[in-house]
């Protein structure tokens, strides 16, 4: 069975300052990694994945994230926080299950504040 | 990119009504629909994965005789609450999946937040 643990349900940072989400999987095959972004009352938007390949993914909005395979993480990392970055951010994992069918699961979530 | 509308986006209702949420893939076919639901400060759980011209597949501890679904086209799942009550209070969202093969991603609707009196 596959599952995410977020750490930390929420993350204050500074405008201007690193942002830095963890997230670490767990999957009986290789995985499928993939970074949400959550705006209220919105739906999900894609901010970056993983599947195979280079290890270091960019994403939109300055987003990048690191799939380490021996530390079983894909933490997502933005160099300089913006207002706007102010949002719930959901890590999930996926991976193939009984059926056929490629199942998502999705971390509890982080949210993130940026302080001005 | 792949765009996934829900309708509508947001319903209130009486408890014992039913009602119906519409999820449309608009630039793309969707074999494979996602219903989630997601409670305030949560994380999104699968409720049902719905399959074009099948059957969905609902994840255990959801009741599929109250949360009906029908998916009966590629670019069309509908998932109804029947005799709604105020705990199925909650934040409705799909995601389509394209019927080419692909990585996986899945397309987010903008969510459908159901609430009842």
């Amino acid at each position: 069975a596959q599952s995410v643990t977020q750490l930390g349900s929420h993350v204050s940072v500074s405008e201007g300052a690193l942002v830095l989400l963890r997230c670490n999987y767990s999957s009986s095959v290789p995985p499928y990694l993939f970074w949400y972004v959550q705006y209220p009352n919105q739906g999900l938007q894609l901010l970056l994945k993983y599947t195979t390949g280079a290890t270091l993914v960019k994403g939109i909005n300055g987003f990048e994230a690191e799939f380490k395979k021996s530390e079983t993480s894909f933490h997502l990392t933005k160099p300089s926080a913006h207002m706007s970055d102010a949002a719930e951010y959901f890590c999930a994992v996926s991976e193939a299950y009984s059926g056929g069918y490629q199942k998502v699961t999705f971390g509890t979530g982080t949210k993130l504040q940026v302080i001005p | 990119g792949a765009v996934v509308s829900q309708h509508p986006s947001w319903v209130i209702c009486k408890s014992g009504t039913s009602v119906k949420i519409e999820c449309r893939s608009l630039d793309f076919q969707a074999t494979t629909m996602f219903w989630y639901r997601q409670f305030p400060k949560q994380s999104l759980m699968l409720m049902a994965t719905s399959n074009e011209g099948s059957k969905a597949t609902y994840e255990q501890g959801v009741e599929k005789d109250k949360f009906l679904i029908n998916h009966a086209s590629l670019t069309l799942s509908t998932l109804t609450v029947t005799s709604a009550h105020p705990e199925d209070s909650s934040f409705y969202i799909c995601s389509a999946r394209d019927a080419l093969p692909s990585t996986n991603e899945q397309f987010f609707g903008p969510g459908t937040r159901l609430t009842v009196l």
